[in-house]
């Protein structure tokens, strides 16, 4: 049961660009939100993140956004690079410090 | 953010051996994670290492397959027991740090199995 979801396994975008990385989750108990970046051979970074009373988080080129009645979030990154190319993987969790659940990753390739 | 360690980077291994992965932080941390994710395939919870006491399994996941030990607030060890190729996966630890909600990861350990 993938309680966390990203349904485009792959995404292309031209450097300078918006991407956008895309993340559902089914369980309403979810109050934190995470985004992880990895790149082959290494370990999960984590890149943002962003608590069920906000809408809106943004450090730096990225800002993540939350659409709780949606159960939705999303990842830009403005502009795209070239070393942003990596698998992005977004969590949720519904306690602080317990069980993350992780959605299966989205590849992202910034064309130079 | 703490920095996370784990030995060995990858290993080959022969089916029906047991391979012990280890985990360091540089500071004490109240949880140590470990993860395994399969190719192709999201990370998925094993189990959480609890120090002093048993670890905490995930279900799919027993003591006997992947004994855990932590025996301070740095230190844990995964041993991947009785080892077939659909064991074949990246294992990672990770550690949620003091002071924060956000879970860090260490480098993984690949691990093949023939």
């Amino acid at each position: 049961d993938q309680q966390v979801k990203q349904n485009s396994p792959s995404l292309s975008v031209q450097e300078g660009r918006i991407s956008i990385l895309n993340c559902d989750y089914t369980n309403s108990m979810f109050d934190y939100f995470l985004w992880y970046k990895k790149y082959p051979a290494e370990g999960p970074t984590f890149l943002i993140s962003i608590s069920s009373i906000k809408d809106k988080n943004e450090d730096g080129r990225f800002t993540v956004f939350l659409n709780k009645s949606a159960k939705h979030l999303s990842l830009h990154i403005v502009p795209s690079q070239p070393g942003d190319s990596a698998v992005y993987f977004c969590a949720a969790s519904a306690n602080t410090g317990n069980q993350f659940y992780f959605g299966t990753g989205t590849s992202l390739t910034v064309i130079p | 953010s703490a920095v996370i360690s784990q030995k060995p980077s990858r290993d080959i291994c022969q089916r029906g051996t047991s391979l012990t992965i280890q985990c360091q932080v540089d500071s004490q941390v109240t949880m140590m994670f470990w993860y395994r994710q399969q190719p192709g395939q999201s990370l998925t919870l094993i189990a959480t290492a609890n120090q002093g006491s048993e670890a905490t399994y995930e279900s799919g996941f027993v003591i006997d397959k992947f004994p855990i030990s932590r025996p301070n607030l740095t230190f844990s060890t995964l041993t991947v027991s009785n080892m077939s190729p659909e064991d074949s996966s990246i294992y990672l630890c990770s550690v949620v740090s003091g002071g924060t909600d956000t879970q860090y990861f260490g480098p993984g350990t690949r691990l093949t199995v023939l």
